[in-house]
């Protein structure tokens, strides 16, 4: 069964800074990866995917992301994180059975 | 583009109460999912439903918790008798069968059992 690990419950980063969240997927098959946000309050909003092709995938945002299939890992970066961008990030794996996995979440603070 | 629709967006109970979450799925959409987010426990499937049947409901807690989609545009989540280790946010999701698998979430439903 697919399953998906966030290792930082908690990240905070200086408004300007880089940012890197990490994800890592167990999944028998070639997997369908995807980020999303959610702002304190709000649903899950969907900042980017991947499915196949180019492992270098763009987002909303600003946002972007790696495939590196050697590592089972997905993760999530932004040059330099904004204010705004405080909130949950969800890492989540899944099939071409819709059924999918979300991690646990990493909560991202932004120091002004 | 509505997107999902959730209703109420906030319920507060007593215990043993019955309680009804209502979802409207984006239309066109095959795939619908309840979802139940709390903090101890993170963002947990429910149960899904592909073409208005349920496909996997091994994430329903217990027998109180029953889920059903009478057609395309509506599914419900009751919770009866409703007990305070309910309380969370329930998200609903809905999603098309092919094509991209991304899945199109709802405001939640934040409910509260006293």
């Amino acid at each position: 069964a697919q399953s998906v690990t966030q290792p930082d419950i908690h990240i905070t980063v200086s408004e300007g800074a880089s940012l890197e969240l990490r994800c890592n997927y167990s999944y028998g098959a070639t997997p369908y990866l995807f980020w999303y946000v959610q702002s304190p309050g709000q649903g899950l909003q969907l900042l980017l995917k991947y499915f196949s092709g180019d492992t270098l995938v763009q987002g909303i945002k600003g946002f972007e992301a790696e495939f590196k299939r050697s590592q089972s890992s997905f993760n999530l970066r932004k040059p330099s994180v904004h204010w705004s961008d405080a909130a949950e990030y969800f890492c989540a794996v899944g099939g071409n059975n819709n059924d999918m996995r979300f991690g646990a979440g990493t909560r991202l603070t932004v120091k002004p | 583009d509505a997107g999902v629709i959730q209703s109420p967006r906030h319920e507060v109970t007593e215990m043993g109460q019955e309680v009804t979450l209502r979802c409207k799925p984006i239309s066109g959409h095959n795939s619908l999912f309840w979802y139940r987010q709390t903090m101890m426990r993170g963002l947990e499937l429910l149960i899904y439903f592909n073409n208005n049947v349920p496909i996997d409901d091994s994430g329903m807690p217990e027998d109180r918790f029953s889920a059903k989609m009478p057609n395309a545009s509506f599914s419900t989540l009751k919770i009866q008798p409703s007990e305070p280790r309910d309380s969370a946010v329930y998200f609903c999701a809905s999603a098309r069968e092919e094509g991209t698998y991304e899945q199109y979430f709802g405001p939640g439903t934040r409910l509260t059992v006293t």
